[in-house]
């Protein structure tokens, strides 16, 4: 059972914008920053987006994040297929004193 | 150029112990706190344990509080996880990921990961 919920997948044809959430509760994304990290197939993880919605060096500007109340999205606009990977969002946890990560969205380029 | 390297991953019977090592590089380890995560076969990712640039600060996710101790060697650029008690759930790739604060309370930025190191336990 995860504190931070996402759907489970999310799919576009390579130019369309997808849009992932992330809901939470005021313990995490209501009183803490989201971050989210993209995991290629096979590789380690990677800090996408940090802050709700700050980006990385390096990370191409068609990444957003964004994040209102106990919810934060990241929004992947002219998907591309390099864009197949899984992605998490994670945010302390006050309650929990810890970090936690949703369970992750698969997105595929159709 | 940042370089965390983890070693010390194994194939262990339940109730045994282990220690994984991370070798930090290209950064002013003393300077930033340090995590690890881990990531069961197939699944996602799950926040171990995170300690403070000084080792003053620590945390640890609830399956894990009283069997694993995170510490760190600063004059060696070195994170440590002592795992003992160890349960067939524990089996995961653990990643080393530096943060890009000090402190692991309020958000932890994780901004560079190493590739990873293999903990199978399993009669």
């Amino acid at each position: 059972q995860f504190v931070l919920t996402q759907p489970p997948s999310a799919s576009g044809t390579p130019g369309q914008k997808v849009t992932i959430s992330c809901s939470g509760r005021r313990s995490n994304i209501g009183l803490n920053p989201v971050n989210w990290y993209q995991q290629l197939p096979g590789t380690a993880p990677k800090l996408l987006i940090y802050s709700n919605n700050q980006r990385p060096s390096g990370v191409p500007d068609r990444f957003s994040g964004s994040k209102s109340g106990t919810s934060a999205s990241l929004a992947i606009s002219g998907l591309q297929s390099e864009d197949e990977a899984d992605y998490y969002c994670a945010a302390w946890d006050d309650s929990l004193n810890g970090d936690v990560f949703g369970p992750g969205t698969r997105v595929s380029v159709l | 150029e940042v370089q965390l390297v983890e070693s010390g991953g194994n194939l262990v019977q339940p109730g045994r112990s282990l220690r994984l090592s991370c070798a930090a590089s290209g950064f002013t380890f003393g300077d930033y706190a340090m995590h690890w995560v881990r990531q069961a076969p197939g699944k996602g990712l799950e926040w171990v344990s995170g300690i403070n640039l000084n080792g003053g600060g620590i945390g640890y996710v609830d399956s894990v509080k009283g069997r694993f101790t995170i510490s760190r060697d600063n004059a060696r650029n070195s994170l440590y996880l002592r795992m003992n008690s160890l349960k067939e759930e524990d089996t995961a790739l653990y990643y080393c990921a530096k943060d890009s604060g000090d402190i692991i309370v309020g958000g932890s930025i994780l901004d560079h990961w190493g590739q990873g190191t293999l903990v199978t336990v399993t009669s």
